[in-house]
């Protein structure tokens, strides 16, 4: 079965820190993979999205890496804000199934604290 | 900007009543969602559409039903709500072509008591 597992499951930082948050998958083939931000009590937001073939992508303070021959992914964030405080979600897209049937993580939650 | 718009917020219903979750965009996307996203769980997808009175079932499909009779509206239904359905429910669309990227709604926190 087709999964994405997240790590750590939460994770509190001090404001102006950096931070690196983890996503293994068993996705295969898969056609990308995206990391969104979900705030409390909001839909997630995409993030950053990377093809197979790309192992780094970057927006604003935000940078995912990919290894597609480990099959894992990391989401640096950088000089964190208290706006950054969110849920974390690895979501891989297969190669399969036209777009519609992704597979979720469970989700990172950071907390930004002064 | 894509606008997914949720009918509530949060909603409480009774155990048995037939509950209806509305959802609309405004961006002429020919797929929509309904997952349910559980603690723990992650998101876990209930049913889509990827066109007008198109649907097909998704991971976890049981127990509830939908409706898409026009392009910018898909409706989710619980026909016999149950305690085992309270959730957070979460709307999506996309275009059919050119990106897997999907937009979601705000969401709807429903209990069942």
């Amino acid at each position: 079965k087709n999964q994405v597992e997240q790590s750590p499951q939460s994770l509190i930082i001090l404001e102006g820190k950096n931070c690196t948050l983890q996503c293994n998958y068993t996705v295969s083939p898969f056609s990308n993979l995206r990391w969104y931000k979900q705030d409390t009590g909001r839909g997630p937001v995409s993030l950053t999205i990377m093809t197979f073939s790309e192992n780094t992508k970057s927006n604003g303070r935000y940078t995912a890496t990919l290894d597609a021959d480990t099959k894992q992914s990391s989401l640096h964030i950088t000089a964190s804000q208290l706006s950054d405080s969110a849920s974390y979600i690895c979501v891989v897209c297969p190669l399969t199934g036209g777009g519609n049937k992704l597979t979720f993580g469970t989700g990172t939650q950071l907390k930004v604290e002064l | 900007d894509v606008k997914v718009t949720q009918s509530s917020r949060y909603l409480v219903k009774r155990t048995g009543e037939k509950v209806f979750l509305e959802c609309v965009q405004d961006m002429d996307h020919e797929n929509m969602f309904w997952y349910r996203q559980d603690p723990g769980l992650g998101l876990r997808l209930i049913y889509f559409s990827y066109d007008v009175k198109m649907k097909e079932k998704g991971d976890i499909p049981e127990g509830y039903s939908v409706s898409r009779e026009k392009k910018e509206r898909f409706s989710l239904i619980l026909e016999s709500a149950s305690t085992n359905q309270t959730s957070m429910y979460l709307c999506a669309s996309r275009l059919d072509q050119g990106s897997d990227e999907q937009y979601f709604g705000p969401g709807t926190r429903l209990t069942v008591t």
